[in-house]
């Protein structure tokens, strides 16, 4: 199975700082990454996909970068409605694996 | 707009069996793969398991800790997904997401393969 590191594991940020979070795959798994954003009792919402293309209504302080093995998820200025956990998750191959995730506080 | 709603949780003994439904409305459910995701109290996301459309001939797959232990299923006439779980084991316990897969055609999918779409999940809480 490939795995996938996330870190870090908490953040607390400022609005207006620049946020980023970065998952580490176990082994080659091109560009088929995506994010996820979820908040508490709620279902995940896409992100992110293709590792780097924002997901239609996503905002543009959203972005993502990396192949292969590393991989980051970037918010350019933090707002308070960013608040909650982010997931990577690999779609390369069976069985689709997610990071462990990254909860996020908004100070 | 697209709905998926997740139905059939609930409380069942270590060794039971449950069977979980997933209705959708607001696309053509025929064609995307399916796939359920769990999240263990307090915990991460765990993939569970995919059914493949028709033209992949409904094939599935599933997680190493699953396997052998839940069946997927889908109804395309009824825009249904199923998830059919026997022995239950504590560590089971979870929400249960049902999600929108990707638009695969001869090996090439949409949306990079990801989750466009999910439900609200039901709790399967597995205790004696």
């Amino acid at each position: 199975d490939i795995q996938l590191t996330q870190s870090p594991s908490f953040l607390s940020a400022s609005i207006g700082d620049r946020v980023t979070i970065t998952c580490r795959a176990s082994q080659g798994i091109s560009s088929f990454l995506a994010w996820y954003q979820q908040k508490p009792g709620k279902a995940p919402k896409l992100l992110i996909y293709s590792a780097s293309t924002l997901q239609s209504g996503v905002p543009s302080r959203f972005s993502g970068s990396g192949s292969g093995t590393e991989f980051s998820l970037t918010i350019s200025r933090l707002q308070p409605e960013d608040f909650g956990a982010y997931y990577c998750q690999q779609v390369n191959s069976y069985p689709i694996t997610f990071g462990g995730g990254t909860k996020v506080e908004v100070k | 707009e697209v709905q998926l709603v997740e139905s059939g949780g609930g409380l069942v003994q270590p060794g039971g069996s449950l069977r979980l439904s997933c209705a959708t409305s607001g696309f053509t459910f025929s064609d995307p793969y399916m796939d359920w995701v769990r999240q263990a109290p307090g915990k991460g996301l765990e993939w569970v398991g995919r059914a493949r459309n028709r033209a992949n001939s409904y094939t599935t797959e599933y997680a190493t800790s699953v396997k052998g232990r839940f069946t997927i299923s889908r109804d395309d006439s009824r825009n249904s997904l199923y998830l059919q779980m026997n022995s239950l084991k504590t560590e089971d316990t979870a929400v249960y997401y049902c999600a929108r897969g990707p638009y695969c055609t001869n090996g090439v999918c949409s949306q990079g393969r990801s989750f466009e779409f999910w439900g609200r999940g039901a709790l399967v809480t597995v205790s004696s």
